[in-house]
């Protein structure tokens, strides 16, 4: 069902900081794993992606670490910039055929000037 | 790039009528798509799964005699809100994947449906 009245959990920083995302992920057979960056009004932009057999992927600006452990993914974003500003999801898909992704509630990141 | 469209952008309707949405994805064939339904503050709502050439997977909970989904061609799904209430106002985004890849989606910039 949905919630109501759900306020997404904030991260604030400053500009110019590194910025850490977290995410608590649900089923341990999953085997590909997304992030994702939203801003108001717009649809989800695909950010990095880290597969099972990973636990740590580099982008430009941005590092996903994946503990299979614990079930736990962060997403690391460096040198944190105003344009950084947005709500960022975490994704799971479950091993097999289906192609359906398990969303995260979102963390909203908010960069001071 | 993986380029998703969608039209339109926003939508104001009359309670009752019908509305529909395009989704299209601009350089690459889907097989696959998904729209999903995202209240304010809130993480996105998987609707259903589209499959070129064949009915649409509905996830439970969702009208699929309300939500009407045609995913005639490669490149193009339509989700149409029948008979619509202010209930069904929300935010609705497609994605589609790329064939022979990962399992990325790719989203659209979603429509905004407001009913009176």
């Amino acid at each position: 069902g949905e919630s109501v009245g759900l306020h997404l959990p904030t991260l604030s920083v400053q500009e110019g900081d590194n910025s850490i995302i977290n995410c608590a992920y649900s089923n341990s057979a999953s085997d590909y794993f997304i992030w994702y960056k939203q801003e108001s009004g717009k649809g989800p932009q695909f950010i990095i992606d880290i597969r099972s057999n990973m636990d740590k992927r580099q982008g430009q600006r941005v590092t996903v670490l994946l503990n299979k452990t614990v079930k736990h993914l962060s997403l690391q974003i460096a040198a944190t910039q105003p344009g950084d500003s947005a709500v960022y999801f975490c994704a799971e898909k479950p091993a097999g055929n289906n192609r359906k992704l398990i969303w995260g509630l979102g963390t909203s990141l908010a960069v001071n000037p | 790039g993986a380029v998703v469209s969608q039209h339109p952008s926003w939508v104001i309707c009359k309670s009752g009528t019908s509305v529909k949405i395009e989704c299209r994805s601009l350089d690459f064939q889907a097989t696959t798509m998904f729209w999903y339904r995202q209240f304010p503050k809130q993480s996105l709502m998987l609707m259903a799964t589209s499959n070129e050439g064949s009915k649409a997977t509905y996830e439970q909970g969702v009208e699929k005699d309300k939500f009407l989904i045609n995913h005639a061609s490669l490149t193009l799904s339509t989700l149409t809100v029948t008979s619509a209430h202010p209930e069904d106002s929300s935010f609705y985004i497609c994605s589609a994947i790329r064939p022979g890849g990962t399992d990325t989606q790719y989203f659209g910039p979603g429509t905004r449906l407001t009913v009176l």
